[in-house]
């Protein structure tokens, strides 16, 4: 079985800033990597994906993360948040050859843009 | 045009009722899931469902059932709701096959137990 942890549950940041979000990993087989925004009672967006190739993957809104296997982490980052960004930010984790695709989330990680 | 959506978006029942929570997707997919998230925001998978193969997670209780009348519908029914029941139920769908393809989720349906 795989899991994820999301090492803040809270950060807070000021506006323009820039901002790292953090997820450790564990699983004994490779695994599909993934970061979901949730904003205020809506459903889950992707914002990013690593399935194979470069370590760095960039997603929407100015998103990035990088893939680091020896460390089993995949760290969110952007280098100019905005008020927009405020929402719940899930790390999740899907198994290779996974029959079903179901992904495992982490605890979720909430991001305060303050002015 | 709402890719996935469900039904209803608010569910408010007393303990020992059974209820249902309606999803559909307009995407063509061939795969759809139901996962829980709970007050503490904690997702979890429950079901993934196509036109071949149930999986089901091992920990959900089985007074939950998916039930499929079609590709594009994958509705929940819960019977004798308990109070450990209320979370927010989100739907979502992607293409099957192999490899990873992108989940597309719906609003959610928070679900409240007295």
């Amino acid at each position: 079985a795989q899991s994820v942890t999301q090492l803040d549950s809270q950060v807070p940041v000021f506006e323009e800033a820039p901002v790292e979000l953090r997820c450790n990993y564990s699983s004994s087989v490779s695994v599909y990597l993934f970061w979901y925004v949730q904003y205020p009672n809506q459903g889950l967006q992707l914002l990013l994906k690593y399935l194979s190739g470069s370590t760095l993957v960039k997603g929407i809104n100015g998103f990035e993360a990088e893939f680091n296997k020896s460390q089993t982490s995949f760290h969110l980052r952007k280098p100019s948040v905005h008020i927009s960004d405020t929402a719940e930010y899930f790390c999740a984790v899907t198994r290779r050859n996974n029959a079903g695709n179901m992904l495992t989330f982490g605890g979720g990680t909430r991001l305060m843009v303050k002015p | 045009d709402t890719a996935v959506s469900q039904t209803p978006k608010y569910l408010v029942t007393q303990m020992g009722n059974d209820k249902s929570i309606k999803c559909e997707q307009n995407l063509g997919h061939d795969t759809m899931y139901w996962y829980k998230q709970d007050s503490k925001k904690f997702l979890k998978i429950m079901f993934s469902y196509n036109n071949k193969e149930l999986i089901i997670n091992e920990t959900v209780p089985n007074r939950f059932s998916p039930k499929s009348p079609d590709k594009a519908h994958l509705n929940l029914h819960i019977n004798s709701l308990e109070l450990g029941d209320s979370a927010v139920y989100f739907c979502a769908s992607s293409r099957g096959g192999e490899g990873f393809y992108e989940q597309y989720f719906g609003p959610g349906t928070r679900l409240t137990v007295t």
